[in-house]
């Protein structure tokens, strides 16, 4: 089975920290994604990778930033941690081959 | 702008009494209609893809069909396991340089026994 694995189920941080998100998926998937979701707004993009080092903009990247220097691996970087980001963070990867696999989610709470 | 609606926003039902799920999409040329479940602080679980207007899929007791415009995702003799989110979204052609899913807001469903 695919997996994606999100390094962290739960987060408590602070106003103005520097937040990183980690995942790792094991399929060799070219494409990446981070998601974040909130109660009556669903699930939003905030960016995307389609290989090492590329990334593209979603429909809210505003406070984010992300980094893929391995292709298992895509980050997801709060450079100033605001309580307007407290959310269930998703991370997925796709292929052709395989469709879309959800990694099980973190939810931060910035405080 | 490709989008996705799902109806009702909650649906309760009693174990044994079938339903359906309502995603009405926009999408600028489909590639593809999937479904998926959520339970509670988890991430979504892939149900089902559909690619084109009258293609139908099953597991166990659900089955999601797809038109032009909408698919359905109904559900038969409902069990209280089966209660969760199930997301709806879309991969279009001119979404995101062609690779990332756009998402309904889900309907929750709750099966009491």
């Amino acid at each position: 089975d695919v997996k994606v694995t999100q390094s962290s189920r739960y987060l408590v941080k602070r106003t103005g920290e520097k937040v990183f998100l980690e995942c790792v998926q094991d399929m060799d998937h070219e494409n990446m994604f981070w998601y974040r979701q909130d109660p009556g707004l669903g699930l939003r993009l905030i960016y995307f990778s389609y290989d090492v080092k590329m990334k593209e903009k979603g429909d809210i990247p505003e406070g984010y930033s992300v980094s893929r220097e391995k292709k298992e691996r895509f980050s997801l970087i709060l450079e100033s941690a605001s309580t307007n980001q407290t959310s269930m963070y998703l991370c997925a990867s796709s292929s052709r081959l395989y469709g879309y696999t959800f990694g099980s989610g973190t939810r931060l709470t910035v405080v | 702008e490709d989008q996705v609606t799902q109806s009702p926003e909650a649906l309760r039902l009693q174990e044994g009494e079938s339903s359906s799920l309502n995603c009405s999409y926009t999408v600028s040329g489909l590639r593809g209609l999937f479904w998926y479940r959520q339970d509670p602080g988890k991430g979504p679980e892939f149900l089902f893809t559909l690619y084109s207007a009258g293609e139908e899929k099953e597991k166990e007791r659900l089955k999601a069909t797809l038109t032009k415009k909408e698919s359905f995702l109904h559900i038969t003799a409902p069990k209280p396991e089966d209660s969760a989110t199930y997301l709806c979204a879309v991969l279009g052609l001119a979404n995101q340089a062609g690779t990332a899913l756009i998402f309904g807001k889900g309907t929750t469903l709750s099966v009491s026994s």
